[in-house]
């Protein structure tokens, strides 16, 4: 597509529920990223994709947190048994490889609400 | 390791007067910085990058940076502050050395165009 797609843009859950969060990135586009950003925190990095492979899962927050990648393209975000310190906007962000120079693709987030 | 210090969650000016967002960032290899706007519910977008060469890097909008290795700072500027400039800016460093860490972001400075 013509830019990085997330779904769902908005989520509501309760404690305790598992959620999916999915990114869509550009057409061809082999590096892939998580970043969190909550309210006064900035964007706090999760998680890279290099094609299928995550080389370094030590950035996501708990082993609540899981992310994959299929085929290349899209990947999706779960987070498991939800907490209220999970409420924050989930951005993805794709390049033509690694970042270095490149420059990243925002999506324009999912924002997850726990209740 | 890598990180960025924005001085200034909240910057205020006056409309046409001068906008600048300080930067600082620390880096154990020669660093790529980046500044992203992020407008409300919406994802970040790239206003200008600094890799190799000359050090006062324009952009769009009528923004610009300028790298100073003496100083470790990549301050943003512009000459003239617009209403459609009020946004959250977002200063970025990536280690050219081929870290697997994606960008290091600061946590932003939020611009208020004052009428």
């Amino acid at each position: 597509g013509a830019g990085v797609s997330q779904s769902p843009s908005n989520k509501v859950t309760e404690k305790g529920k598992d959620v999916e969060l999915r990114c869509d990135p550009i057409s061809g586009h082999t590096a892939l990223y998580w970043y969190r950003q909550s309210l006064g925190q900035g964007l706090e990095f999760l998680i890279y994709f290099q094609g299928n492979s995550a080389p370094d899962k030590s950035g996501l927050p708990s082993d609540r947190f899981s992310a994959e990648r299929t085929g290349g393209s899209v990947s999706t975000l779960t987070i498991q048994r939800t907490q209220q310190e999970d409420s924050a906007v989930y951005l993805c962000a794709s390049s033509f490889s690694f970042a270095g120079a490149n420059v990243l693709t925002f999506g324009a987030g999912s924002r997850l609400t726990v209740l | 390791a890598q990180s960025v210090t924005q001085l200034g969650s909240h910057v205020s000016v006056s409309e046409g007067a001068l906008v600048l967002l300080r930067c600082n960032y620390s880096s154990s290899v020669p660093p790529y910085l980046f500044w992203y706007v992020q407008y409300p519910n919406q994802g970040l977008q790239l206003l200008l990058k600094y890799t190799t060469g000359a050090t006062l890097v324009k952009g769009i909008n009528g923004f610009e940076a300028e790298f100073k290795k003496s100083e470790t700072s990549f301050h943003l500027t512009k000459p003239s502050a617009h209403m459609s400039d009020a946004a959250e800016y977002f200063c970025a460093v990536s280690d050219s050395g081929g870290g697997a860490d994606g960008l290091t972001f600061g946590k932003g400075t939020h611009l208020i165009i004052q009428p």
